[in-house]
């Protein structure tokens, strides 16, 4: 199997607070970690990628001192969401590919987050 | 710059009636071609990896077949439970090596008893 974990599913905080969102590969060691971002009835869209010890690689035109990614180990990647505003409202959805396996990406079942 | 384009946007079957789902791309070789589904609230779930013309995979209800340009998602006597977004996406090998798949805007199936 090929399992993506995320926590929290929901999270509600306010304006101005700190979010943070983990991600876990549960069953598999995790080459890449990859942060989305969707809106209501459209597709992802790719925030940053991350490997673990490294700097993430963030996508043009996302900030990357708001949304803090840290890959810590070959299964944990977290996204902090810092000095979260009701624009930060959103699906967060992650995924992974495995540790010597296909480009295959596995998606974790995302986070909704509500800043009001 | 890679470009995958899927059509219809949205789609009605009633139960038991067989369709097709297309994703039509433009890459500069092809590493991979992926089907997901993603139910409302949750994240996509993989279905497929084609890497190919000419390879099909099958699943259930499904069957995904690839050419040299489009891909097809068939999906044979669907049920209400397989109502979701079809997701399509692409990873070239024209990308120096990038890891990073281009995403399809999804085809919306809702399948009535």
């Amino acid at each position: 199997g090929a399992v993506v974990s995320q926590h929290p599913s929901r999270v509600i905080c306010k304006s101005g607070t700190s979010v943070k969102i983990e991600c876990r590969s549960l069953d598999f060691q995790a080459t890449t970690m990859f942060w989305y971002r969707q809106f209501p009835k459209q597709s992802l869209m790719l925030m940053a990628t991350s490997n673990e010890g490294s700097k993430a690689t963030y996508e043009q035109g996302v900030e990357k001192d708001k949304f803090l990614i840290n890959h810590a180990s070959l299964t944990l990647s977290t996204l902090t969401v810092t000095s979260a505003h009701p624009e930060d409202s959103s699906f967060y959805i992650c995924s992974a590919t495995k540790a010597g396996g296909t480009d295959t990406q596995y998606f974790g079942p995302g986070t909704r987050l509500t800043v009001l | 710059e890679d470009q995958v384009t899927q059509s219809p946007e949205a789609l009605r079957l009633q139960e038991g009636e067989s369709s097709s789902l297309n994703c039509s791309y433009t890459v500069s070789g092809l590493r991979g071609l992926f089907w997901y589904r993603q139910d409302p609230g949750k994240g996509p779930e993989f279905l497929f990896t084609l890497y190919s013309a000419g390879e099909e995979k099958e699943k259930e209800r499904l069957k995904a077949t690839l050419t040299k340009k489009e891909s097809f998602l068939h999906i044979t006597a669907p049920k209400p439970e397989d109502s979701a977004t079809y997701l399509c996406a692409v990873l070239s090998s024209g990308t120096g090596g990038s890891y990073i798949p281009t995403f399809g805007r999804g085809t919306s199936l809702i399948v009535h008893p």
